[in-house]
């Protein structure tokens, strides 16, 4: 059991560029999540999803897209990246209500020069 | 919209002493969370509070609920240097599928 699993764990970008992270989890949880944590930000939600095929914006969407094709998988991807995007990105995942714990991920650090 | 606001931000404190961090929240939240981040790590689950009232203690840290006043706090106790590292409280909202809405982070630093 692996829990929540992140690739990359490190990627540094050109601005313009475009990349897919992805996030991973075994144990069958609908519910997963993408944040960002910026210095003195605290984290914020990008997108989630509430179970396969579905997908919704959060606090900080523009510039992200993301898909759940399979229940396993949450994608986030940078279509253009921006120097503005350069942030450390947690996955979580979280089982049904009324379950309290989330799950995060190892994070991926992401600098876009 | 939930928002969580946390205070202080930084906290430099000796060893031996006692702390408290403040966490209010704007708006109803039908969970508050605890983590600790150590630097360049994840999030690790300290405390989920549940309902008004709610204490809960493990080793030298100490958090509870006041829903009426939307406030947790984060009590440390005759901290020591292992507890340095970032605090996080964070709400869960009744919106965007269960999302949790962090505070800023207390950065906490326990000197000798």
């Amino acid at each position: 059991n692996a829990g929540v699993t992140q690739t990359p764990k490190f990627r540094v970008l050109k601005t313009g560029q475009s990349m897919t992270l992805l996030c991973a989890q075994d144990m069958n949880h609908e519910y997963m999540y993408w944040y960002r944590q910026d210095p003195g930000m605290g984290l914020r939600l990008i997108h989630y999803s509430v179970g396969e095929g579905t997908t919704a914006k959060g606090e900080v969407p523009d510039g992200y897209n993301v898909s759940r094709l399979k229940k396993q998988n949450f994608l986030l991807g940078l279509e253009s990246a921006a120097p503005s995007q350069t942030s450390v990105y947690f996955c979580a995942s979280r089982p049904p209500i009324p379950s309290d714990t989330q799950y995060f991920g190892p994070g991926t650090r992401l600098t876009v020069l | 919209e939930l928002k969580v606001e946390q205070n202080p931000l930084f906290l430099s404190m000796q060893e031996g002493k006692n702390y408290t961090i403040y966490c209010n929240y704007s708006t109803t939240s039908d969970r508050l969370y605890w983590y600790r981040q150590d630097p360049g790590k994840s999030l690790e689950s300290l405390f989920v509070l549940l309902s008004n009232g709610a204490v809960k203690q493990e080793g030298r840290l100490m958090a509870s609920l006041d829903t009426k006043a939307r406030l947790s706090t984060l009590h440390i106790t005759a901290a020591v240097h292992d507890l340095s590292a970032t605090y996080f409280c964070a709400g869960r909202g009744l919106n965007s599928g269960y999302a949790l809405n962090f505070g800023k982070g207390t950065s906490l630093l326990v000197t000798p």
